[in-house]
């Protein structure tokens, strides 16, 4: 079964406005997770290493305040895309693992701004 | 953000033959590769995974080979299935809790 999983899965909105995706682990604790992002026919692309207890560290080009990241227990992160516009529409995936095994990720969540 | 390629290669093989993905790796640092395998619309699921200390690894239908010197790393899919039809990712990764990097993926397509 799932160990990570993500919610929503889906989410259509209007332009201007702030969604929020989570990212679980189900069975284990995660100090660590990551959020990627994918366009079509493309690899994903690390956004973001989200940090429990502390602040998230963001990747080149990547911008903190517009994607604000929140990992404030062992099994919960949250990413929340602000003020979201036409361009942000894309896949968000979240990842999380201990130290000695493979990430594991969710199913992803599909952003459609409008 | 960091990533590596931007459009998807792709490759068609007969049901029932071999398939080999290649993917080349950047950092010559990383010690740990993994290869995911990607259907359309979920996130991406462990196929395999090799430590640098290797050059071989097997599982069931899949083989992952390490090729330190070059800096290469294929996944090898036995007897392939319609079911083994998806977008495949090698990733590599360096210490323990260092971030994943993603190449950029290979569309493996089969015909039945």
């Amino acid at each position: 079964g799932a160990v990570v999983s993500q919610h929503p899965s889906w989410v259509i909105c209007k332009s201007g406005t702030s969604v929020k995706i989570e990212c679980r682990s189900l069975d284990f604790q995660a100090t660590t997770m990551f959020w990627y992002r994918q366009f079509p026919k493309q690899s994903l692309m690390l956004m973001a290493t989200s940090n429990e207890g502390s602040k998230a560290t963001y990747e080149q080009g990547v911008e903190k305040d517009k994607f604000l990241i929140n990992h404030a227990s062992l099994t919960l992160s949250t990413l929340t895309v602000t003020s979201a516009h036409p361009e942000d529409s894309s896949f968000y995936i979240c990842s999380a693992g201990d130290q000695n095994q493979p990430q594991h990720f969710g199913d992803g969540t599909r952003l459609s701004i409008l | 953000g960091e990533s590596v390629g931007l459009h998807l290669p792709t490759l068609s093989v007969q049901e029932g033959d071999n398939s080999i993905i290649n993917c080349a790796y950047s950092n010559s640092a990383s010690d740990y590769f993994i290869w995911y395998k990607q259907e359309s619309g979920k996130g991406p699921q462990f196929i395999i995974d090799i430590r640098s200390n290797m050059d071989k690894r097997q599982g069931q239908r899949v083989t992952v080979l390490l090729n330190k010197t070059v800096k290469h790393l294929s996944l090898q899919i036995a007897a392939t299935q319609p079911g083994d039809s998806a977008v495949y990712f090698c990733a590599e990764k360096g210490a323990s809790y260092d971030k994943v990097i993603f190449g950029p993926g290979t569309s493996l397509s089969v015909i039945p």
